[in-house]
């Protein structure tokens, strides 16, 4: 079956130091993947997401994040989080293929909180 | 702002009751996407509508449907409503064609509470 794992519900970190949310997916062939975060009250918004090409991939408020083949992971980082990070993050998969047209498989999310 | 407008954003019925909620993708997107996020279930795919036709279904119940009209906008009904479908749902939309690669583009979300 097709999945995605946060293994972390909640990461805490200090502000200014780096921040890491780990992701890990189980999907046949070459998944496309996905980092959407959501703020209270508020629908998700898209991070950044890897298609094809250079392992790292940079996004949206100095957001990056490592895809790993070997590992079947795709971990968010920050070099130095903001109080203003403190969000609940999704990671999602498309799966390839063409009875997958963009429906997208979410993991469960992991909370950041970043303290002053 | 992501261009995606749903209503309402909140809605309380009773069970057994009928509600349709209304999305509105960005402006030339023609992929619809309907989810719902539960605390029990998380995040999940129910529906997908590619220039008013369906696409590609996930797990949504029998009692659900929905439909993208010529516009584009896109009503999801749910019917003979129970204390479980209580949820944000939302819709969301892509660029364009339903390439999967596409980031999607979400709406604030329908609060639905069944009592």
């Amino acid at each position: 079956a097709q999945s995605v794992a946060q293994p972390e519900d909640q990461v805490n970190v200090a502000e200014g130091n780096p921040l890491t949310v780990k992701c890990t997916y189980s999907v046949s062939g070459n998944p496309y993947l996905f980092w959407y975060v959501q703020y209270p009250n508020r629908g998700l918004q898209f991070l950044l997401k890897y298609i094809t090409g250079d392992n790292l991939v940079k996004g949206s408020y100095g957001f990056e994040a490592e895809f790993n083949k070997s590992q079947t992971s795709f971990h968010l980082k920050k070099p130095s989080a903001l109080v203003s990070d403190s969000a609940l993050y999704f990671c999602a998969v498309s799966p390839p293929g063409s009875s997958n047209t963009g429906k997208l498989i979410f993991g469960q999310g992991t909370t950041l909180q970043v303290k002053p | 702002d992501s261009g995606v407008t749903q209503t309402p954003k909140h809605l309380i019925t009773a069970t057994g009751q009928r509600v349709t909620l209304r999305c509105s993708p960005r402006s030339g997107d023609l992929s619809v996407y309907w989810y719902q996020q539960s605390l029990d279930q998380g995040l999940q795919f129910l529906i997908q509508y590619y220039n008013g036709e369906e696409r590609a279904k996930g797990n949504i119940l029998e009692r659900f449907s929905a439909q993208q009209f010529p516009d584009l906008h896109s009503e999801l009904n749910l019917s003979s409503l129970e204390l479980g479908d209580s949820a944000l749902y939302f819709c969301a939309s892509s660029f364009a064609g339903a390439k999967s690669y596409n980031e999607q583009f979400f709406g604030p979300g329908t609060r639905l509470t069944v009592l």
